[in-house]
């Protein structure tokens, strides 16, 4: 399994840029990183993605540096409604079409405070 | 554009029964996977279903079982509940041959009691 280490916890001030950096040192060449937000009771929800280097959409990026061996979510500005629980996972393919899965780990609880 | 569906939304059930949770995948997507989140955990891989066929499983035993249809949509069943099982169950979706972005829905709360 591709196993992922990431802080349990954050906090931060609304205004401000976060950062959570995420472990991930048997990556395979063919894996790739995937963050997802989940609030209370609800599911997870996509962020971001990406293999190597810099990807950027309209709430995020994600930082990958070459060995791929880490990667870092930066949230720019947030604000209360992005407290939530952030995951960080290594998307791995199976042997077969339709065969991958993706390997949840404890996640970080962001709170941002007023 | 409907996103993944799940139902029902909450369940309870007594221990030793049996239940089935349904999903319905996103418009375009044909990969269905399941997971189970217990309270205060991350979600943890049951199986996925691709093509009709179970392709890959977690660590869960035989009591869990699925099903995908030829629409795509796919059930959870879940035989001789324990208590343990209570959880949320969370469905995923993605277009399986270019195991593009995998959307979840908002999952079934099942309560064994």
């Amino acid at each position: 399994l591709a196993k992922t280490t990431q802080p349990i916890s954050m906090d931060s001030y609304e205004g401000q840029e976060v950062n959570i950096t995420c472990s991930h040192n048997n990556i395979a060449t063919n894996d790739y990183i995937t963050w997802y937000q989940q609030f209370p009771s609800q599911g997870p929800r996509f962020i971001i993605q990406g293999y190597k280097t810099k990807v950027t959409n309209e709430v995020a990026s994600l930082f990958i540096p070459a060995d791929r061996k880490s990667s870092t979510l930066s949230l720019p500005r947030v604000s209360l409604s992005d407290t939530a629980v952030y995951y960080c996972l290594v998307a791995r393919r199976g042997s077969g079409a339709g065969s991958y899965q993706l390997t949840f780990g404890k996640g970080t609880k962001l709170s941002v405070i007023p | 554009d409907a996103g993944v569906t799940q139902s029902p939304t909450h369940l309870i059930k007594t221990r030793g029964q049996q239940v089935t949770l349904r999903c319905s995948p996103k418009s375009g997507h044909d990969t269905v996977s399941w997971y189970q989140q217990a309270l205060g955990q991350g979600p943890q891989f049951i199986f996925q279903y691709y093509e009709e066929e179970e392709r890959q499983r977690g660590n869960f035993p035989d009591r869990f079982s699925g099903h995908q249809f030829p629409n795509y949509s796919s059930e959870l069943n879940v035989n001789a509940l324990l208590l343990g099982d209570s959880a949320l169950y969370l469905c995923a979706s993605s277009l399986g041959s270019s195991g593009n972005t995998i959307y979840f829905g908002e999952g079934s709360w099942l309560t064994v009691v």
